[in-house]
Parts: structure tokens; sequence; C-alpha cells
């Protein structure tokens, strides 16, 4: 079964770039044939899609984050990680990494149990 | 504001029947398949419902979706005090190359 976790600091100052890993296990990011995804979820508030990488390196990116996102993929530790630079407060959000389901990549099946990542000097 | 529109909140007696909206345009909902997640709060979303209309294994038949042009709907029966939770709708968009999800509904069972 497909598990995915998400690591990095959980305190970024403003004006910083936030960073953060998706661990994969139970699966192999290399041999999918689909998106793996970031989604984030400021308090109190609903879900955001931040972005999304395929195992070759293509990316797609939310439009409204774009210009400070970078989604990136390591095939060889199983992991894709997310960077966004320029934080403020309105960044503060539990971060989820995400995967679509094999057989219909318009849905994410899998994913990770979040971190929470504030932005605060 | 979000690209796919939700009622805020829905309620209903345990036993009964709730629908939830999911109102799009033809760049997304009228052109890609519709997903539908439940978040019980502090916890990650989980997939309801995808391709409109079907099923993950373990989720059950009281749960149910459909699609018609640019909308959609999330269709619980027998509620339980259990479903209380938050629900979203999720889609491709095909103008924005992007996700896109509704905003939620906070779903009560009274």
């Amino acid at each position: 079964q497909l598990q995915l976790q998400e690591s990095g600091p959980g305190l970024v100052k403003p004006s910083e770039t936030l960073s953060l890993t998706c661990t994969v296990s139970g699966g192999s990011i290399s041999s999918s044939n689909y998106y793996w995804g970031w989604v984030r979820q400021p308090p109190g508030e609903g879900l955001e899609w931040i972005g999304s990488i395929y195992y070759s390196g293509s990316t797609y990116y939310n439009p409204s984050l774009k210009s400070r996102v970078t989604i990136s993929v390591d095939t060889s530790r199983n992991q894709f990680s997310l960077k966004l630079t320029s934080v403020t407060a309105a960044d503060t959000a539990v971060y989820y990494c995400a995967s679509p389901r094999p057989d219909s990549t318009s849905c994410y099946q899998s994913w990770g149990q979040g971190t929470l990542v504030t932005v605060s000097s | 504001q979000s690209v796919l529109t939700q009622p805020p909140s829905v309620s209903a007696a345990p036993g009964q029947k709730v629908t939830i909206s999911c109102s799009g345009s033809s760049s997304n909902i009228g052109n890609n398949h519709v997903s539908w997640y439940q978040q019980v709060p502090g916890t990650a979303p989980k997939l309801l419902i995808y391709d409109n209309s079907k099923r993950p294994s373990g989720i059950p038949d009281r749960f149910s979706g459909s699609k018609s042009g640019t909308s959609a709907t999330l269709g619980i029966t027998g509620l339980q005090t259990g479903d209380e939770a938050d629900y979203y709708c999720g889609t491709w968009d095909s103008s924005l190359s992007a996700r896109v999800f509704g905003g939620g509904t906070k779903m009560t069972v009274l």
C-alpha cells in the first residue's frame, strides 16, 4: 500500500523559503505514470492545490503561486520536494503531499498525514 | 474565491439523505472527471468518489456521485454521526492547467 510522508521545518521566517520533502514508500515514483502533488490548507480554510510533478520532472503549478513555487523529484530516493519562496503569514498552512489512483489520475487517492508550517518571525 | 462553488454547510438528521452540490464551468467540471473528498478536522482528506461516480474499495454505497453538465453532486444516504465532516469536490481545469477544489461544505448531522 502506498504511503506518503511529509518532512521539513515547522517554522519559517517571513521572506524566507519554505522547503518540504515527501517520501514515498510502497511504490516507486520512477515507475509511475502519473503526477505526484502538493496541496495545502490554511488553518480553518479549504484545500488549495499547489502543483504536481511527473517522474521525469515535468511540472504543473497553481497559477497564483507559480512565481514562487518549485517542485522537484529525486527518483533515487523516491522523494519529491516543494520549495516556496518569499513566504508570508498567508503561507501558514498544513501542507500535504498526495498521489492519484493508478487507474484514474483525476483524483488524489493517497495522502500524507500533513505537516503544519507556520510562517512567523 | 474557489473556481468550484459549494454550499458552505448542509445538515440533516441521522438516517436521512443529504446532497452537496459543486458548480463549475466548461473548462473544469464540464470536460473533466470530478472527485469528492471527506475530511474530518485534523486529518488528511479521504477520497470518497472518483471519475464522477466511482467508489474506491472500502467506501460504503451510502456515498454516491453524479455529474450533469457543469455541476456535480455528492449524495449521502442513511446519515450517521460519523459522517460529520467537511466535504470537497475537485477536478482539473483545462484553461488553468491546474487542479481545482471547491471551497468545502461542512456537513452536520443534527
